[in-house]
Parts: structure tokens; C-alpha cells; sequence
């Protein structure tokens, strides 16, 4: 089974403070993504990788950066968390190569920021 | 630019009866692919079903199955007999096919979610 795993469940923060999200997927895949989840907005996309080291801006990166060094781990870094980045944070991973290949999910990260 | 509507926010069913949950996506592509992801409450999001827009047949999944108007751009999902555990937000999601460095991307663009409740 194609495990996602993301370091923590819940987080708070305080605004200023530089935030890493990390994601770990172990079956290889070649594709990563951040997405974040707010109440009626559904799922929207921050970030994606597609190999090590390459990135592409999602539909909202503003406030974000993240980092790919390795394949297996996908980082999402909050330089100076502000308050309106309170969510829940969902990292996914696909096999890529493949058009119709599913994204897997991690548990997600719910990051309060006072 | 793609977008995806889910109209029903919140839904409710009796247990072992069935229910639709409705999608509609606005595209000018001809190639493309829809998803229906459910998320159970505080656990992982996992697909439930996907359709290839090329494919007239309707997919399906044990009890859970699509209805797929290409010319209506609608994609609804049934729930055939349903169960406690389905109780959960179910997104519907749409990929578009491009090419692009390293092979296909395959971004989603997901509706804001219908949160399905089943009750006993």
C-alpha cells in the first residue's frame, strides 16, 4: 500500500514564525503536491513536483515556498505564517508518467496561526 | 480555466438506501478525467471512483456508481445501499491531460465538497 505521511496532525504557530510542513510518501512516486482545505472552498492547489528539485506554482502559492532534495520528501515552508494561513494542509503524491495515475493522500496538517 | 461545482453542501440518507450526489465541471477540453475522493471524518482522503471522458460506459464500483452526461458536463455519483462508514465529505475532482517536462501533469481541480451523513 502507497503510504503518505505528513510530520504532524495538528500545529500552532505564532504569526511571524517561519513554518515547515513535511511529507513523506515511500513508493517512489515522481509527482508531489500541497493542496490546503478551508470550509466551502474545497481543496486548492499550492504547490506540485514533478522530479527532484522542480517545482511549479499551484492556484494560490503566495505566502509559500517548498523544497524537493530528496524524491520522497516534499516540504511546504511558510516564511512568516500570517493568520489568514490557519487550515488544514493535505499533501499528496502520484506516480506520474501516467495521465490517469490517482493522487494519494497524507492525514494532513491542521495549522492554527495566532 | 476549469472550474468544478458541487450544489449540495450537505446531504443526509437513511442507512441501506441510496443517494446522488451531484457534480457539474465547465471545460472546453475534449480529453479529460473526473474523480469522486471521499474523506471520512479525521482520516486520509481516498478515491472512490474515476471516469475517463472518452468512455461512454458509466464506472463503477461496487455500490458506488457515476452517472456521466459528457454533453451536460455533469458527473453525479450514486451510493447504492449505503452504510455507516460512508459517511464522509465527498469531493468531486476534475484532470485535464497535458504534457509537459517529464511526462503527463496531472493537476486536480476539486468542487467544494457535498458532507454526506448516514444515519442509522
Amino acid at each position: 500500500d502507497v503510504k503518505v505521511t505528513q510530520s504532524s496532525r495538528y500545529l500552532v504557530k505564532r504569526t511571524g514564525e517561519k513554518v515547515f510542513l513535511e511529507c513523506v510518501q515511500d513508493m517512489d512516486h515522481e509527482n508531489m503536491f500541497w493542496y490546503r482545505q478551508d470550509p466551502g472552498l474545497g481543496l486548492r492547489l499550492i504547490y506540485f513536483s514533478y522530479d527532484v528539485k522542480m517545482k511549479e506554482k499551484g492556484d494560490i502559492p503566495e505566502g509559500y515556498s517548498v523544497s524537493r532534495e530528496k524524491k520522497e520528501r516534499f516540504s511546504l515552508i511558510l516564511e512568516s505564517a500570517s493568520t489568514n494561513q490557519t487550515s488544514m494542509y493535505l499533501c499528496a503524491s502520484s506516480l506520474g508518467g501516467s495521465v490517469l495515475d490517482e493522487q494519494y493522500f497524507g492525514p494532513g496538517t491542521r495549522l492554527t496561526v495566532t | 480555466a476549469q472550474t468544478v461545482t458541487q450544489s449540495q453542501p450537505e446531504m443526509s440518507v437513511q442507512e441501506a438506501e441510496t443517494v446522488t450526489l451531484s457534480c457539474t465541471y465547465d471545460t472546453s477540453e475534449s480529453n479529460y478525467y473526473l474523480f469522486w475522493y471521499k474523506q471520512p471524518p479525521s482520516r486520509q482522503m481516498i478515491l472512490v471512483i474515476r471516469q475517463e471522458a472518452y468512455k461512454q460506459q458509466n464506472a463503477t464500483e461496487n455500490r458506488f456508481s457515476v452517472n456521466f452526461q459528457k454533453a451536460a458536463k455533469s458527473f453525479s455519483l450514486k451510493i447504492s445501499d449505503s452504510q455507516l462508514g460512508d459517511t464522509a465529505m465527498y469531493f468531486c475532482a476534475f484532470m485535464k491531460h497535458e504534457i509537459s517536462y517529464g511526462g503527463a501533469t496531472n493537476k486536480l481541480i476539486f468542487g467544494t465538497g457535498t458532507l454526506l451523513a448516514v444515519q442509522p
